[in-house]
């Protein structure tokens, strides 16, 4: 079965210190990946996608990703983070067959010190 | 309006209460979902429509019944439900333009407590 796992249920980092959120995917062949962002009270924003080609995909708010076969992972980074980058952090997979089918890890909430 | 839109935003009921939550995509979007969001767990899949036709049901129990007029509409009718169905309900649109470029556009959501 197709599993999507988020290690860390939670991160606090310094406002300004760089942040990086682990997603790691089960999946025989190279899925579709995708992070999304979630604010309190709302749904789910696209911060980056990955389909193809170059492993780094940037994305939204400073965002970047970058996707390593060889530990099926899709590891999210931000240089410096913001107060308002406070939020709940998703990545996704669908795998290549089947269009409609994402699956999502159980999300990474990150606290912002001041 | 624009995106996804959900409604209500929050519901309370009691269990042998019957409602529907509706969801508008005003992005032209052949395919609608319904995702069931609980708490420290994982997003579940719960409804797939493409052009209307239901093409994907996650074992939901049938107290959800799901129902897509047309490739804007989604409705969630819900009808003697347990409090263990509390959640956020996220409604999502998605578009297959080309092989592989499909992404999920999700609402706000509906929050819904049983009591």
């Amino acid at each position: 079965a197709q599993s999507v796992t988020q290690p860390d249920i939670h991160i606090t980092v310094s406002e300004g210190a760089s942040l990086e959120l682990r997603c790691n995917y089960s999946y025989g062949a190279t899925p579709y990946l995708f992070w999304y962002v979630q604010s309190p009270g709302q749904g789910l924003q696209l911060l980056l996608k990955y389909f193809s080609g170059d492993t780094l995909v940037q994305g939204i708010k400073g965002f970047e990703a970058e996707f390593k076969r060889s530990q099926s992972s899709f590891n999210l980074r931000k240089p410096s983070v913001h107060w308002s980058d406070a939020a709940e952090y998703f990545c996704a997979v669908r795998p290549g067959r089947n269009f409609n089918k994402f699956y999502f890890g159980s999300g990474t909430k990150l606290n912002v010190k001041p | 309006e624009t995106g996804v839109t959900q409604t209500p935003r929050h519901l309370v009921m009691g269990m042998t209460n019957k409602k529907s939550l509706k969801c508008e995509q005003h992005l032209g979007h052949n395919a609608m979902y319904w995702y069931k969001q609980s708490a420290k767990k994982p997003l579940e899949l719960m409804f797939v429509y493409n052009f209307k036709e239901q093409t994907e049901n996650n074992s939901v129990p049938s107290r959800f019944s799901p129902e897509c007029p047309n490739s804007s509409h989604l409705f969630l009718h819900l009808h003697t439900l347990q409090p263990e169905d509390s959640a956020l309900y996220l409604c999502a649109s998605s578009q297959e333009l080309s092989p592989g470029a499909n992404v999920l556009t999700f609402g706000a959501g509906s929050r819904l407590t049983v009591l």
